[in-house]
C-alpha cells in the first residue's frame, strides 16, 4: 500500500511569492495534519483537517492556510513568503482524530516532506 | 502547556555499544509519549509509544523506552546499536484535547562509528 505522498519534493521561491504544497493521505485515512520543520528543530504543528473541516491550528500567522478535498487530499498554502518560511513541510495522515482516550487514538503516518527554500 | 526537552543535540556511539537518548516532558495529566526516527530524505517513522500500563515499552528495530513519572522522563534505549541506526530521533507528546497534534522536542542526532 502507498504511504503518505507529498508534492513537490523540493521548491524554491522568492520572498513575497506564494506557494501551494500538496499531500495525499494513506487510502482510507480521513485526517491530514501539517507540520513545519525548520532546520535543526523538531516539527511544529500547523493545521489538522478531518472530514474536510479544520479541527486544529497551531501558532502560525494567517499567511498560512489549508484545505482538504472530498478525496481527503490536502493543500497547504503560504502567502507573502518570508525567509523564515524556509523549512521542511511534513504532512501526516491518520484514520481519524486522535482523542484523549486510549481506545480512540489514531497513529499519524508521515510523508517524506516538501523542502521549501525561500530566497 | 505541553513541551518536550531533548537535552542532547548530538550523540556519537560505536557500533555494538548501548544507547540511551534522553527525553523530558512537561504535561499536566498522564501524557501520551512517542519516539520517532527521521533518516535523511525520509519522513518520520514511529518507533514506539506509551499511553498507559507497563512503563517499559518495546518498539520496532530493537528499541525500548521507559516512562518514569517521578522524573518526567521517557528515555529511549537500545542494547546494541547498528550502523543503520544513524538518524535523527525525536521525542513527542500528544495533545489530548482532541486536536490530534504532536509536540516534538528539538531532536537528537545519532552518529554511529564503526
Amino acid at each position: 500500500d502507498a504511504g503518505v505522498t507529498q508534492s513537490p519534493t523540493h521548491l524554491i521561491k522568492t520572498r513575497g511569492q506564494h506557494v501551494t504544497l500538496r499531500c495525499s493521505p494513506i487510502s482510507g485515512h480521513k485526517s491530514v495534519s501539517w507540520y513545519q520543520q525548520v532546520l535543526g528543530q523538531g516539527p511544529q504543528f500547523i493545521f489538522q483537517y478531518y472530514e474536510k473541516e479544520e479541527r486544529g491550528r497551531g501558532n502560525f500567522p494567517d499567511r498560512f492556510s489549508a484545505r482538504q478535498f472530498p478525496n481527503y487530499s490536502s493543500e497547504l498554502n503560504v502567502n507573502a513568503l518570508l525567509l523564515g518560511d524556509s523549512a521542511l513541510y511534513l504532512c501526516a495522515s491518520s484514520f481519524g482524530l486522535a482523542g484523549g482516550f486510549l481506545s480512540s487514538y489514531n497513529e499519524q503516518f508521515f510523508g517524506p516532506g516538501t523542502r521549501l527554500t525561500v530566497l | 502547556a505541553q513541551s518536550v526537552t531533548q537535552p542532547d543535540i548530538h550523540i556519537t556511539v560505536s557500533e555494538g555499544a548501548s544507547l540511551e537518548l534522553r527525553c523530558n516532558y512537561s504535561y499536566g495529566a498522564t501524557p501520551y509519549l512517542f519516539w520517532y526516527v527521521q533518516s535523511p530524505g525520509q519522513g518520520l517513522q514511529l518507533l514506539l509509544k506509551y499511553f498507559s500500563g507497563d512503563t517499559l515499552v518495546q518498539g520496532i528495530k530493537g528499541f525500548e523506552a521507559e516512562f518514569k513519572r517521578s522524573q518526567s522522563s521517557f528515555n529511549l534505549r537500545k542494547p546494541s546499536v547498528h550502523w543503520s541506526d544513524a538518524a535523527e530521533y525525536f521525542c513527542a507528546v500528544a495533545d489530548q484535547t482532541g486536536a490530534n497534534n504532536l509536540f516534538f522536542g528539538t531532536g537528537t542526532r545519532l552518529t554511529v562509528i564503526p
